[in-house]
């Protein structure tokens, strides 16, 4: 069974800072594990996807995530956070056989000036 | 702009009624899912087509149901409506082949169920 979990359901961040937001997953194989954007009012960006290959993805935006293995962690970061940052961040796992998204239930970022 | 259109943007509603949501893939893309996000029960996958056939089956109320065209768009039909239908709902994309390919999601369509 496939399940992701989302360590914060928000987090604040000051402008310049580092931003972490969390995901762990639950996987019977070593599955894809992806991070979206949402936006206000908007759908869902992809921002970065690991297949398999390298385990630091760099992803749009400064973006990065880096998968740990022995840690089942997937956490998202960047390096300065910009007030055009602020939006929902969701965490998302799919079996290496079919193409269903096990979704996180999300983390609501926020960034102070 | 992902590719994905969703129409309408939009919808209120009674409870009891019905209506038909409406979904265009990505040029190419074979596969088409459906999402429902709510503040209480976050983003649920609800199903996936790929060319026409089901293929997979999330958390969708019998009241729910979709097809896949032959053109490859798709409707998400919701009867019956409650107010608890009120949501957010999705539709996205993916080219589907031996490697995994990621969703392109839409816009979405607002349902707002009175």
């Amino acid at each position: 069974a496939q399940s992701v979990t989302q360590l914060g359901s928000h987090v604040s961040v000051s402008e310049g800072a580092l931003v972490l937001l969390r995901c762990n997953y639950s996987s019977s194989v070593p599955p894809y594990l992806f991070w979206y954007v949402q936006y206000p009012n908007q759908g869902l960006q992809l921002l970065l996807k690991y297949t398999s290959a390298a385990t630091l993805v760099k992803g749009i935006n400064g973006f990065e995530a880096e998968f740990k293995k022995s840690e089942t962690s997937f956490h998202l970061t960047k390096p300065s956070a910009h007030m055009s940052d602020a939006a929902e961040y969701f965490c998302a796992v799919s079996p290496f056989t079919g193409n269903q998204f096990y979704f996180g239930t999300g983390t609501s970022l926020t960034v102070i000036p | 702009d992902s590719g994905v259109t969703q129409t309408p943007k939009h919808l209120i509603t009674a409870t009891g009624q019905r209506v038909t949501l409406r979904c265009s893939p990505r040029s190419g893309d074979l596969s088409v899912y459906w999402y429902q996000q709510s503040l209480d029960q976050g983003l649920q996958f609800l199903i996936q087509y790929y060319n026409g056939e089901e293929r997979a089956k999330g958390n969708i109320l019998e009241r729910f149901s979709a097809q896949q065209f032959p053109d490859l768009h798709s409707e998400l039909n919701l009867s019956s409506l409650e107010l608890g239908d009120s949501a957010l709902y999705f539709c996205a994309s993916s080219v589907d082949g031996p490697t995994y390919n990621e969703q392109f999601f839409g816009p979405g369509t607002r349902l707002t169920v009175l």
